[in-house]
């Protein structure tokens, strides 16, 4: 099995953007698709981004997400930041027999 | 609308099992696959394994092979979770996500969660 690492919190002020990364540990980060999920306290996780980039329905644009080869990493990139994204956000990806989560970001924004 | 809605909130012993129920509506029951996925206090998301509400097939993550069993009811479109041999590990709020039909390996709609609690 793989993981996923991400950094444990991220911080930034509202308006500012922030930049979340989840690295692959083996296998390459392009060979399955990176979804990103946002998780506020007490609530069940929702999906941001699907498919290393694609934002469901209702997403606004403000989130994005992009796939790096060369560090076998993907990210997650929120521009124009509100207290409303203030949340724990997890990568997740999978293999042919399981699926795995990052080990989850922290965002405040302060 | 499409929800997924979970049984309440338990407390085991160590060494007892719990089964958390999670009943779909609003769409096809058989045809989307169910995942369970569990959450520690403060820690992040654990997959646990699947279930395919159409035939019954399960696959489980090798963490929790052979203490845990997945089954559905196609009569009452509910799936269930069942862990055995519970620790105090096992604390965590439990999960339950529908696979999306559009995008393979993600998870579109998520139960509530039910907090199951082990402790003597």
């Amino acid at each position: 099995n793989f993981m996923l690492t991400q950094p444990h919190s991220v911080s930034e002020s509202p308006g500012k953007t922030v930049t979340i990364s989840c690295t692959r540990s083996s296998g390459s980060i392009a060979s399955n698709y990176v979804q990103w999920y946002q998780q506020r306290p007490g609530s069940a996780p929702t999906t941001v981004i699907y498919e290393d980039n694609q934002r469901p329905s209702g997403v606004p644009d403000r989130f994005s997400g992009s796939i790096d080869s060369s560090s076998n990493s993907a990210s997650l990139t929120i521009s124009g930041l509100k207290t409303e994204d203030e949340a724990d956000y997890y990568c997740q990806s999978y293999d042919s027999s399981n699926q795995v989560f990052g080990t989850g970001t922290k965002v405040t924004v302060l | 609308q499409v929800q997924l809605v979970q049984s309440g909130a338990e407390v085991k012993k160590p060494g007892a099992s719990v089964k958390v129920s999670c009943k779909a509506s609003g769409y096809t029951f058989t045809s989307y696959y169910m995942h369970w996925v569990r959450q520690a206090p403060g820690q992040g998301l654990e997959w646990m394994g699947i279930i395919n509400p159409s035939g019954g097939s399960t696959s489980y993550a090798q963490k929790f092979q052979g203490r845990v069993t997945m089954t559905r009811d196609t009569s009452t479109s509910t799936v269930y979770m069942e862990l055995s041999s519970l620790r105090s590990e096992d604390t965590a709020v439990y999960y339950c996500a529908r696979e999306s039909g559009v995008v393979v390996n993600a998870f579109d709609i998520w139960g509530q969660g039910t907090m199951v609690t082990v402790s003597s």
